[in-house]
């Protein structure tokens, strides 16, 4: 079974453009997450989707963040325009059923740095 | 704000020595309790969680982590490390609802 899967692995952009990063959850998984690590700090929690509904974004830093999960699979988070803060890795998961506790697979990350 | 707090930012063991990694959280009420793991190159994974009944929890490699409730808190051990558990570990928390707050994680490296 194919894992939790983030593309690109890294983008480097400048201050002011957009990126767009994609993650592929775990086939039939409802529940996906973005969080975002900052180099060194913890891993903060961005937002929660169950299918295509947010369900909690209230980790989402501004508004020039967006992001979507068009037919409850894949999900994209814009970031528009980036600024230098933004830098860092940001991760996806995913995680079945109803239950808080239930484990949360996690991709690979995408590191972004912006210059 | 809930928080979650890690105590240790590096630690350095040597092989079979014992290990234990501390995690504080600060929330009063009902709380879901985990711990990942993030080995070199790889992706986080699960180590070991709590929800529910007995407070002490074994996860996988060996590991076991001790919920106190009147301390807020839930350590990780292991009685004797090996080489390969070098990695990054994150102690979590939610508190019901789906979003999981992680501390700063601490990164052990173990001297073979």
């Amino acid at each position: 079974e194919a894992g939790v899967t983030q593309f690109p692995s890294h983008s480097v952009i400048e201050k002011g453009q957009t990126v767009t990063l994609r993650c592929d959850p775990i086939s039939g998984h409802d529940n996906l997450y973005w969080y975002r690590r900052v180099m060194g700090k913890e891993i903060k929690f961005l937002l929660h989707f169950v299918k295509e509904s947010k369900q909690d974004e209230s980790g989402m830093p501004n508004n020039r963040f967006l992001a979507e999960r068009t037919g409850g699979t894949y999900s994209t988070l814009k970031v528009q325009p980036a600024e230098l803060e933004d830098s860092g890795v940001y991760f996806c998961a995913s995680s079945q059923g109803l239950a808080a506790y239930n484990e949360q697979f996690f991709g690979p990350g995408t590191r972004l740095t912006v210059l | 704000a809930q928080s979650v707090s890690q105590h240790n930012h590096h630690v350095i063991l040597s092989e079979a020595a014992s290990l234990e990694l501390g995690c504080n959280y600060s929330y009063g009420g009902t709380v879901n309790l985990f711990w990942y793991v993030q080995y070199p190159g790889q992706h986080l994974q699960l180590l070991l969680k709590y929800f529910s009944g007995d407070p002490l929890v074994k996860g996988i490699k060996g590991f076991e982590a001790e919920f106190i409730k009147s301390k807020f808190s839930f350590n990780l051990r292991k009685p004797s490390v090996q080489w390969s558990d070098t990695a990054e570990y994150f102690c979590a928390v939610n508190t019901g609802g789906f979003k999981t707050i992680f501390g700063a994680g601490t990164r052990l490296f173990v001297k073979a």
